[in-house]
């Protein structure tokens, strides 16, 4: 069955360093996303991604953060310069298309780790 | 801005007896309600959809019910066991098709 992969799956980074995040959706799937997790807290929503640009983004989502697609497969998030606050699981989903009734599929996550 | 409300306690269940969890909103009915489970550091599964049309949805032990008067859906799980422990997280989506969640409620099913 088709799944949705992250890497890594655990990023450890220094405050202020740049990190990308990376995700391979499953494949005839139109709508990307990215989400955030804090320890113990509920799934936030960061941002959608549509043909080739961003459909939707949250107010968590600033300058900091930015996504792409620099192939046919990857899906990436950057965070320029992390903060300790970044910490958090980020996971990546991906869903045949964006109405209400489609589900989303997840990826396994990467915890990202800011000292 | 739309509101989803989880019984923020853990929930514990006998093995064998049937879990009920909870999903309240706060403003407008959305057209689809999703349910997912989640494990310890993994990403959220998709369980079931049902649509503000449907009162019941049902597949193998899981059922779900959406009362939109109450602006509520239950989520049953029948004859539970162990495997069933899990977090369950209720989510749906608002006007800009982004998915709202919960904050899920943890279930633990006792042998």
């Amino acid at each position: 069955e088709p799944e949705v992969t992250q890497t890594p799956s655990h990023q450890v980074t220094q405050m202020g360093q740049e990190v990308i995040l990376r995700c391979v959706p499953i494949s005839n799937h139109l709508y990307f996303y990215w989400y955030r997790q804090i320890l113990g807290q509920k799934v936030e929503f960061l941002v959608s991604f549509y043909n080739n640009e961003i459909s939707e983004k949250s107010e968590i989502f600033d300058d900091q953060f930015s996504v792409e697609r620099p192939d046919g497969s990857n899906f990436t998030l950057k965070i320029r310069s992390t903060k300790l606050e970044d910490s958090a699981m980020y996971f990546c989903a991906s869903s045949p298309d964006r109405g209400p009734s489609y589900e989303q599929y997840f990826g396994p996550g990467t915890r990202l780790t800011v000292t | 801005s739309q509101k989803i409300e989880q019984n923020s306690e853990a929930l514990n269940i006998q093995e064998g007896k049937t879990a009920t969890l909870t999903c309240n909103y706060t403003n407008y009915s959305p057209a689809y309600l999703q349910w997912y489970r989640q494990d310890p550091g993994r990403g959220p599964v998709f369980l079931l959809l049902i649509r503000e049309n449907e009162k019941e949805k049902r597949k193998e032990r899981l059922k779900v019910t959406f009362d939109t008067t109450l602006k509520q859906s239950l989520f049953h799980i029948t004859a539970s066991q162990p495997a069933d422990s899990a977090t369950y997280l209720c989510a749906l989506k608002d006007s800009n098709y982004q998915l709202i969640w919960g904050a899920g409620t943890k279930l633990i099913i006792k042998p």
